[in-house]
């Protein structure tokens, strides 16, 4: 069965430092990977997704991740935090032959920016 | 383009009970998902629903229970309610064809059972 690892539920960084939030995925066979963001009391909202196709993908609001299949790791970086970065952030992968409607969640990761 | 809108955004129930919550999915979307997010298990796939059949379920009792209508709209029932119960329920809706087309995540229902 596929499944994602977030490492660290909690990330606080500095106002204008490098944002890295890790995933990594278990896989027989390259998945569908995407990155989510969620604001308080707000529903999901999609940052980037990596479909087979660039292994570096960007995204929304500066954020970018790298496909590493030989570390099966999809991290999500941005260089430079904004205080309106702070929200929890999650990794999800869709099974082989599935869809966008049957994702599979990591636990999350809350990112704090501090002034 | 009117996002996906949930109803109502916020229900109190009592254990025993049973509840309906509602999804309206984004305008010739076809596909609609249900999620449980809790602070301990995280957010966990219930179903999912493509032109008024289930595509897909989760590893959820039989008292979570959905159904689609031929407009796409969508609504989950649980029955028999449990504190274990609440949660926020998150719905999501897409084309539902391919696995690359975007899923939009409604702002979700916030159930407490007491």
């Amino acid at each position: 069965a596929q499944s994602v690892t977030q490492l660290g539920s909690h990330v606080s960084v500095s106002e204008g430092a490098l944002v890295l939030l890790r995933c990594n995925y278990s896989s027989s066979v390259p998945p569908y990977l995407f990155w989510y963001v969620q604001y308080p009391n707000q529903g999901l909202q999609l940052l980037l997704k990596y479909t087979s196709a660039a292994t570096l993908v960007k995204g929304i609001n500066g954020f970018e991740a790298e496909f590493k299949k030989s570390e099966t790791s999809f991290h999500l970086t941005k260089p430079s935090a904004h205080m309106s970065d702070a929200a929890e952030y999650f990794c999800a992968v869709t099974p082989y032959g599935g869809s966008q409607g049957n994702l599979i969640f990591g636990k999350g990761t809350k990112l704090s920016v501090k002034p | 383009k009117a996002g996906v809108t949930q109803t109502p955004r916020y229900l109190i129930k009592t254990r025993g009970q049973q509840v309906t919550l509602s999804c309206s999915p984004i305008s010739g979307h076809r596909s609609v998902s249900w999620y449980q997010q809790t602070p301990g298990q995280g957010l966990q796939f219930l179903f999912e629903y493509f032109s008024e059949t289930q595509r897909n379920k989760g590893n959820f009792p039989g008292r979570f229970s959905g159904r689609q209508f031929s407009n796409s709209r969508s609504e989950m029932n649980v029955s028999t309610l449990e504190l274990g119960d609440s949660a926020l329920y998150l719905c999501a809706s897409s084309s539902g064809q391919g696995a690359v087309t975007e899923a939009f995540f409604g702002q979700g229902t916030r159930l407490t059972v007491v």
